[in-house]
């Protein structure tokens, strides 16, 4: 069965450095979606991208964040210049088109860890 | 309680008792799907029920939803240890990204 890969399962970075969480959704799939969790918190949204552009994003995803689909089968995430409250798991997501009763499928996340 | 909130937090039962897991929320939905996540792993996704739907089966899994109370169950029959795990509920929403709001989750354990 196909499924959403991610890369790195566990990333660890500096304060202050960028980071880029990548992701291959499964191949038919149009909708993208990034979450993530923080430790002992509830999964959070993050942002939805459709048609290689963002559709929707939480107030998390602020102007350190961005997302970017550069081929026909990576979706990444970028974080410009990370805090420590940066540290959680990063799950990426995707739907098939066909209605929005679709269900979303994650990957097993990477683990953002920033010293 | 904030949008897709479960109850209990935890839960612990014998292999073969049935578990069942409940979810509330405060906004209209387009659907509400539940998922599993093993310590440590991603969220797999076990059922989705429409906002039109107030039953749904799969395996040992049944799921029913009240719109007019807004909340859900997800039941888990002849439970097995393998059914350890956290369950979430989320509910779509019907802005055109259909992100998923999530609850706190369930831990369940099964006592073989």
């Amino acid at each position: 069965e196909p499924e959403v890969t991610q890369t790195p399962s566990h990333q660890v970075t500096q304060m202050g450095q960028e980071v880029i969480l990548r992701c291959v959704p499964i191949s038919n799939h149009l909708y993208f979606y990034w979450y993530r969790q923080i430790l002992g918190q509830k999964v959070e949204f993050l942002v939805s991208f459709y048609n290689n552009e963002i559709s929707e994003k939480s107030e998390i995803f602020d102007d350190q964040f961005s997302v970017e689909r550069p081929d026909g089968s990576n979706f990444t995430l970028k974080i410009r210049s990370t805090k420590l409250e940066d540290s959680a798991m990063y799950f990426c997501a995707s739907r098939d088109r066909e209605g929005s009763n679709q269900p979303q499928h994650f990957g097993d996340g990477t683990r953002l860890s920033i010293l | 309680s904030q949008q897709g909130e479960e109850d209990p937090q935890a839960l612990s039962i014998q292999e073969g008792e049935n578990a069942t897991m409940n979810c509330s929320y405060k906004t209209s939905i387009n659907n509400l799907q539940w998922y599993r996540q093993n310590s440590g792993r991603g969220l797999v996704h076990l059922i989705l029920i429409r906002s039109n739907e107030r039953e749904k089966h799969s395996g040992r899994l049944r799921v029913t939803l009240d719109t007019s109370k807004k909340s859900s169950s997800l039941l888990i029959t002849a439970s097995r240890a393998a059914d350890t795990a956290s369950y979430f509920c989320a509910t779509g929403s019907n802005n055109a990204g259909n992100m998923l709001t999530f609850g706190g989750g369930t831990r369940l354990m099964v006592k073989p």
